[in-house]
């Protein structure tokens, strides 16, 4: 089973500039979580999802950052425009109902 | 709110020697406690869980209501077991949303 998949690894982008995320989960996961995690901190929660409803957004910083899971399947992280301060590894996980949470490699994003 | 303080950033020990891995929860009811390990160039994988009672790689980690706690414990530490160690909450009707501490590293000398 290849687990929770994410891409790209790593992006570089300039301030101002747009970036997404994509995230495949586990197959038949029907709960999907994006997280951020900051250098030297634990994983904040951004936003769950049960299929393809957003169930908890509370943390998703709604000005610029976006997401969606249209088919309750993958999902997509975007933020627009990027700020210095987005700099961070944001992880995708997924899990069966509220059962254990698998985590992905995650995406590294640097803003210049 | 709910809270996890993960007191020590780095903790170094012997290989052979015990490990204790201090992990200490704010939260009014009923919480789930986790402890998840990253190894190096891996990804964020679930260690134990207290309602599991159980030992994974040799750890082992009871939920202490009274003092809040749930420290992660090992007799006699490994090489292998070096790594960052994040102790998360999962509170009643949160959906499952965890929150982390902000983990320990932990190195394992020879």
């Amino acid at each position: 089973e290849a687990g929770v998949v994410q891409s790209p690894r790593y992006k570089i982008i300039e301030k101002k500039q747009p970036v997404a995320f994509w995230c495949n989960p586990i197959s038949g996961h029907n709960t999907l979580y994006w997280y951020l995690q900051n250098l030297g901190q634990g994983p904040e929660l951004l936003i769950r999802y049960e299929n393809e409803e957003a169930v908890d957004d509370s943390q998703l910083p709604k000005d610029r950052f976006s997401a969606e899971r249209l088919k309750g399947v993958d999902s997509t992280l975007k933020i627009q425009p990027a700020e210095l301060g987005d700099s961070a590894v944001y992880l995708c996980a997924s899990s069966h109902g509220t059962d254990t949470q698998y985590f992905g490699p995650g995406t590294r994003l640097t803003v210049l | 709110a709910q809270r996890v303080t993960q007191p020590e950033k780095l903790l170094s020990v012997f290989k052979g020697a015990p490990v204790e891995l201090k992990c200490n929860y704010s939260y009014s009811g009923s919480p789930e406690l986790f402890w998840y390990v990253q190894y190096s160039r891996q990804r964020l994988q679930l260690l134990l869980r207290h309602i599991s009672r159980e030992s994974i790689k040799g750890f082992t980690a009871d939920l202490n209501k009274g003092e809040t706690s749930f420290h992660l414990k090992k007799p006699f530490a490994q090489e292998e077991d070096s790594a960052m160690y994040y102790c998360a909450l999962s509170g009643q009707g949160g959906g499952n949303k965890l929150t982390f501490g902000t983990g320990t590293q932990l190195k394992v000398e020879l």
